[in-house]
């Protein structure tokens, strides 16, 4: 496990419902992000993790969006009842420390599209 | 928002030559990072420059920060097909990275 993977790398779904979308980050990042790319957009910040510290979750787009993550391992990106807008590339990230002072490592993102 | 943004928006070259893409910001930064997107997908880092660094050198790219101006450039020399990409700028202070919209090269052999 060199990198940080995502899984589904596809996923696509029907309005209003739930999806569920994970990251493994690389061993002893303590640092985990969260971002969205929609088609020929840049990236829109998330969320982040950083070790136990409380998420900086100021990025979310609505409470319809939220994520978790087990200590500094696997993080769980959850959108419900989606809806059309959030159809896009969800990339996650990690890095050795939080603030940006690492660079970050991204995995190969999640497509989602709801139709 | 200390939200970079490049310039220009897409850029399109023959192959050999030089490729110049820009970065502005708003507000004070640590450090400014460029990344390159291929295919929509995962992003790579390329180069970070702190705030008290001017010019930083990584094989075939060059990057530039003036701090007084709150802009970055980022320089290919001798551009390849393989170049052909989105590269980002992404700027580093009290919040998490904050990334731009994106510069999309087209390296034409």
């Amino acid at each position: 496990g060199a990198g940080v993977s995502q899984s589904p790398s596809n996923k696509v779904t029907e309005k209003g419902k739930d999806v569920e979308l994970r990251c493994d980050p690389i061993s002893g990042h303590t640092a985990l992000y969260w971002y969205r790319q929609r088609l020929g957009q840049g990236l829109e910040f998330l969320i982040y993790f950083q070790g136990n510290s409380a998420p900086d979750k100021s990025g979310l787009p609505s409470d319809r969006f939220s994520a978790e993550r087990t200590g500094e391992s696997v993080s769980t990106l959850t959108i419900q009842r989606t809806q059309q807008e959030d159809s896009a590339v969800y990339l996650c990230a990690s890095s050795l420390d939080s603030g940006g002072r690492n660079e970050q490592f991204f995995g190969p993102g999640t497509r989602l599209t709801v139709l | 928002s200390q939200q970079g943004e490049e310039d220009p928006q897409a850029l399109s070259i023959q192959e050999g030559e030089n490729a110049t893409m820009n970065c502005s910001y708003k507000t004070s930064i640590n450090n400014l990072q460029w990344y390159r997107q291929n295919s929509g997908r995962g992003l790579v880092h390329l180069i970070l420059i702190r705030s008290n660094e001017r010019e930083k050198h990584s094989g075939r790219l060059r990057v530039t920060l003036d701090t007084s101006k709150k802009s970055s450039s980022l320089l290919i020399t001798a551009s390849r097909a393989a170049d052909t990409a989105s590269y980002f700028c992404a700027t580093e202070g009290n919040t998490p990275l904050v990334f731009g919209k994106g510069t999309r090269l087209s390296v034409i052999a």
